[in-house]
């Protein structure tokens, strides 16, 4: 089973509307969680790192259930400009990252 | 400030040829990572730095692979006898601790194409 596992989409949503995307993972053990983003051809950017009291910065809320292993994040009132690859993360107690292949959204006019 | 920088940015080889890929981190950063990402895959763990020495090689897919750095500051990645399935961007991200702590920055990647 992969650490991070991922629907890869694509997610098309229209302007304005909300969008979540669910991401699972395997061990227990793993420390934490973030959401990065990566642009067409482009290398990943941190998005928002993941708590268990969830967080929200702006239009973006994430979500971490250790109990059921997932962890979600949120878009509301989505811009053109979200659009993107999401890539969910995990670390583990190594120290390394595990990422998920990504699920790709497209915010249409 | 200057980001993670990496090069060269395409390279382009024959197969069976030795490849090397430099990673020149943030200044002061203590962890350097380097992934590789096949096209439209997720990104895959090969080797993690902290300072010179490397804890976890574990995600290097064989001993045609290895990875050095040198002076906590540049890295490189070697590539021998190269095969056709090692085409993908190779990346390099550095963070200032932990990652449990930290941020990772990646650089924008070298593009490796094998014929």
């Amino acid at each position: 089973r992969k650490e991070v596992e991922q629907d890869p989409g694509p997610f098309n949503v229209p302007e304005g509307a909300t969008v979540a995307f669910n991401c699972t993972y395997s061990n227990s053990a793993s420390q934490s969680f973030f959401w990065y983003r990566q642009d067409c051809r482009k290398e990943p950017k941190l998005l928002m790192s993941v708590y268990s009291s969830g967080n929200e910065d702006g239009r973006f809320t994430a979500q971490l259930n250790r109990a059921s292993q997932y962890i979600s994040l949120l878009i509301r009132d989505s811009k053109l400009s979200d659009s993107a690859t999401y890539l969910c993360v995990k670390s583990s107690r190594a120290n390394n990252l595990f990422f998920g292949t990504g699920t790709r959204l497209t915010v249409i006019p | 400030g200057a980001g993670v920088s990496q090069s060269p940015s395409n390279k382009v080889t024959e197969k069976g040829k030795d490849v090397e890929l430099r990673c020149d981190p943030i200044s002061g950063h203590t962890a350097l990572y380097w992934y590789r990402q096949r096209l439209g895959q997720g990104l895959e763990f090969l080797i993690y730095f902290q300072g010179n020495s490397a804890p976890d090689k574990s995600g290097l897919p064989s001993d045609r692979f290895s990875a050095e750095r040198t002076g906590e500051s540049v890295s490189t990645l070697t590539i021998q006898r190269t095969q056709q399935e090692d085409s993908a961007v190779y990346l390099c991200a550095s963070s200032s601790r932990t990652v449990l702590d930290n941020e990772q920055f990646f650089g924008p990647g070298t593009r490796l194409t094998v014929l």
